[in-house]
């Protein structure tokens, strides 16, 4: 049962423009919302994360938007760079729980 | 460098076999995960261990087992493999019991069963 789903595999965009990637889920008892970058041959390394509390969290080019009411939240990245060509996962927990439940990814290609 | 080491990096092995995943987390980390991600999918919880007790189970099958020895590291044990546990297989570890905080992962094992 896919608690948390990305529903674009994949996403081309232009250096120098934004990224928008979403992600819905369906357990409202999540609480702590988390997005990760994984690059070939690497496993994922944490990017930004926001709690049931905040509708944004923002860190550097990245912000993260939570709609509690929708279940959605997205990742904006601005501007895009060709260094963020990567796989995106969110994921989703409730705090003090003992597992995330993952996506499966966004692949994200960033044009030159 | 997450500081979660995976050994091996890569594992090809015939069906039928058992292969052992290792994992070391990092340094005061407590709890280990494991994570398996097969082509075009998720990353798939499997189980959980908080200072050598299990926790959660996910999606394991009963042919996996694992286990978190007194030093913390953990490993993964896959028995009577089939073609379809080729996958990706993931570590992570973090500080505490829940996941409030970030985990960290990683690189992973390639298991290739033929």
């Amino acid at each position: 049962d896919q608690q948390v789903k990305q529903n674009s595999p994949s996403l081309s965009v232009q250096e120098g423009r934004i990224s928008i990637l979403n992600c819905d889920y369906t357990n409202s008892m999540f609480d702590y919302f988390l997005w990760y970058k994984k690059y070939p041959a690497e496993g994922p390394t944490f990017l930004i994360s926001i709690s049931s509390i905040k509708d944004k969290n923002e860190d550097g080019r990245f912000t993260v938007f939570l709609n509690k009411s929708a279940k959605h939240l997205s990742l904006h990245i601005v501007p895009s760079q060709p260094g963020d060509s990567a796989v995106y996962f969110c994921a989703a927990s409730k705090i003090n729980d003992y597992k995330l439940s993952f996506g499966a990814g966004t692949t994200v290609t960033v044009r030159a | 460098d997450s500081g979660v080491t995976q050994t091996p990096k890569h594992l090809i092995t015939a069906t039928g076999q058992r292969v052992t995943l290792r994992c070391s987390p990092r340094s005061g980390d407590l709890s280990v995960y494991w994570y398996q991600q097969s082509l075009d999918q998720g990353l798939q919880f499997l189980i959980q261990y908080y200072n050598g007790e299990e926790r959660a189970k996910g999606n394991i099958l009963e042919r996996f087992s694992a286990q978190q020895f007194p030093d913390l590291h953990s490993e993964l044990n896959l028995s009577s493999l089939e073609l379809g546990d080729s996958a990706l297989y993931f570590c992570a570890s973090s500080g505490g019991v829940g996941l409030g905080t970030e985990a960290f992962f990683g690189q992973g094992t390639r298991l290739t069963v033929v």
